[in-house]
């Protein structure tokens, strides 16, 4: 099994543009994590997914984030418009009922805002 | 709210050493309690876990027991090596939680294994 597969691995924008983080789960993992990581915070849950649902949302900063999940093997999270304060390193992590809810974690996506 | 409280690091140690990282939390019922490992430049990755009291969860030589009465899940290592050099996260699983999988995360340890 590949694991987790996030992209881009790293990101560096300009304050202002896009961004879109890119997630792919394990095969047949019916939930899906979006955390952020930043030394002042530690690890934030942004929002999760299950059966491609959005479940809980509440850890979203504001609007300017949104995430999808249009399908069992894909996820995106947007940051539109992006500001320095965005930088961070984004994780996805997915889990299935069968692990006892042991989540699997991606690479992470290392986000820069200039 | 549930919550998990770990020993703030950093924490080093020499190779071979005996390894302490306490962790204690507050949640409602009987949670599920882990211990996750982040590795340089990695994602977490779970390193032990015990679903109910008295259970001892064990891993790659470390180990941690699930207190109830002391609502403690403390990881040990009996002899750490430089590869151990990680942050290492204790989390908690609640039924309280109202999300069916969420895990609440402490802030994490920062162990330096020195040669």
């Amino acid at each position: 099994d590949a694991g987790v597969i996030q992209s881009p691995r790293h990101e560096v924008t300009e304050m202002g543009q896009e961004v879109t983080l890119r997630c792919k789960p394990i095969s047949g993992h019916n939930s899906l994590f979006w955390y952020r990581q930043t030394m002042m915070r530690g690890l934030e849950l942004l929002i999760y997914f299950n059966n491609n649902v959005p479940i809980d949302d509440s850890g979203m900063p504001e609007d300017r984030f949104s995430a999808k999940m249009p399908n069992a093997s894909f996820s995106t999270l947007k940051i539109q418009p992006s500001e320095p304060r965005d930088s961070a390193v984004y994780f996805c992590a997915s889990g299935d009922r069968t692990s006892t809810d042991t989540q699997y974690f991606g690479p992470g996506t290392r986000l820069t805002v200039l | 709210g549930d919550s998990v409280t770990q020993m703030e690091g950093p924490v080093t140690l020499s190779e071979e050493a005996f390894l302490t990282i306490n962790c204690t939390y507050t949640a409602t019922g009987y949670p599920s309690l882990f211990w996750y490992v982040q590795y340089p430049g990695e994602g977490l990755q779970l390193l032990l876990k015990a679903t109910k009291a008295d259970d001892k969860g064990s891993n790659k030589g470390f180990e941690a027991t699930y207190r109830k009465e002391t609502t403690s899940f403390h990881l040990e290592k009996g002899s750490v090596q430089v590869s151990d050099s990680a942050v290492y996260f204790c989390a908690l699983r609640s039924f309280s939680s109202g999300s069916a999988r969420q895990l609440t995360f402490g802030s994490g340890t920062q162990l330096t294994v020195l040669p």
